[in-house]
Order: C-alpha cells, then sequence, then structure tokens
C-alpha cells in the first residue's frame, strides 16, 4: 500500500540555521502531498501542500516541492525560528491521508 | 470561523470499560475523519464518516467504532479498553472530496486507560 517514509528526528538546530527535513513516498497514483505541524497539547495544522508533480508548496518560509522522479517531497527553510520547534509530518492522499512517523524540530536561541 | 472541536481534551478511564469521544467539524465540511496517535506507531487512521455512512476504514478491531449525525457530528466508541488505547485521537475535517486540501484537525482528545 501506499506509505511515507520521513527523516527520524529528534532534528537540532541553532536559530537561523538552514533546515531540511526528508521525506519520499510510495503510491501507486498521483496523491496530493502536504506537510503537517503539531505544537504540544495541539492537534495538526496543515503547513503546506503541493497537489501535481512540480508544483511547490510554500508558507510561512517553508518550502517544499513535489518531485515525482525521486518520489521526494523535502521540507526546507532558510533560516529557522525557536518558534518553529514542533513536530513535522508529512503526508500523502490515497483514499485518505497517510501520515509519515513524524520528526521532532528542536530549535536552539 | 469556528475550529473543529473535540470533546472532552481529557480522559481517564479503567480497563474493560466504554468511552465516547465527540468531534464538531467546521461549519460546512461532511467529511469527518479519526485518527489514533501514539508514540510507537504515529498517526494511525481509523475511519471516515461522510454525510452519515463511513466511507472507509483502518484496521482496528470492531472494538473501535464510530457513527455521524444528520449535522455532521462525529462520535467515536471504543469498547472493552485495553492499556493499548492509551492515545491522543484526533477528528479532521475536510469538504466533501477535499483530499487534495488536506484536512482541518481538532486538538484531539487524551486517552488513558489505567
Amino acid at each position: 500500500g501506499d506509505s511515507v517514509t520521513q527523516m527520524e528526528g529528534p532534528v537540532t538546530l541553532s536559530e537561523e540555521a538552514f533546515l531540511t527535513i526528508n521525506c519520499t513516498y510510495t503510491a501507486t497514483g498521483y496523491p496530493s502531498l502536504f506537510w503537517y505541524v503539531q505544537y504540544p497539547g495541539e492537534g495538526l495544522q496543515l503547513l503546506l501542500k503541493a497537489t501535481k508533480a512540480d508544483d511547490k508548496g510554500s508558507n510561512k518560509g517553508f518550502e517544499a516541492t513535489y518531485r515525482k522522479e525521486t518520489t521526494s517531497f523535502h521540507l526546507e527553510k532558510g533560516s529557522v525560528q525557536v518558534s518553529d520547534s514542533a513536530v513535522y509530518f508529512c503526508a500523502l492522499s490515497d483514499d485518505k491521508i497517510i501520515f509519515g512517523k513524524g520528526t521532532r524540530l528542536h530549535i536552539l536561541p | 470561523k469556528a475550529g473543529v472541536t473535540q470533546t472532552p481534551r481529557y480522559l481517564i478511564k479503567t480497563r474493560g470499560q466504554q468511552v465516547t469521544l465527540s468531534c464538531s467539524p467546521i461549519s460546512g465540511h461532511r467529511s469527518v475523519s479519526w485518527y489514533q496517535q501514539t508514540p510507537g506507531q504515529g498517526l494511525q487512521f481509523l475511519f471516515e464518516y461522510f454525510s452519515e455512512t463511513q466511507r472507509n476504514k483502518g484496521n482496528f478491531p470492531g472494538r473501535f467504532s464510530g457513527r455521524q449525525f444528520s449535522n455532521s457530528r462525529s462520535e467515536m466508541n471504543v469498547s472493552t479498553l485495553e492499556l493499548g488505547d492509551s492515545a491522543l485521537y484526533l477528528c479532521a475535517s475536510s469538504l466533501a472530496g477535499a483530499l487534495d486540501y488536506g484536512y482541518t484537525f481538532g486538538s484531539g482528545t487524551r486517552l488513558t486507560v489505567v
């Protein structure tokens, strides 16, 4: 079945560092791809999405490009802030949304 | 615009009991999905309801059930609770057929089984 694999955390960076969280997927069709973020004690929030190959999703300085040839959707941000500390989930749409295991990000001031 | 509301936020139950969790979706959203989140397994899909009908179901035992009302509010029920049912249960709503646009999640119900 369809699945999502993302890099294990935790990832610890200093403020203003460059962030990459890797995500690859396996799918039989052409799913939409998502990144969600979960802050402590809260549900998941949609961060960005891409619905077809070569689409770039972006929001709040985060970006990810739908790469069909490498089946990847890596999350990047040029300069992280302490407030970006959270758990990030890569996901794809099948007949439901399938999530990766999540990557905990910790930003040091 | 009100978000997805889940009640209660926290629950403590004893093994063998049953529990009912509630989810009120965003107004106009007809699809409600439920997920179980645990540290070991991550987010696992339980089921989806659309217009009062179960449209999709994950790989959970029959002790887990749900329903949706005509106003799109949904409930999930877990009978004969086990310690392993301790988890954060998340509800998500979406417009009909809106998988391209993602879900809006509630804050979840934290269930602890003792």
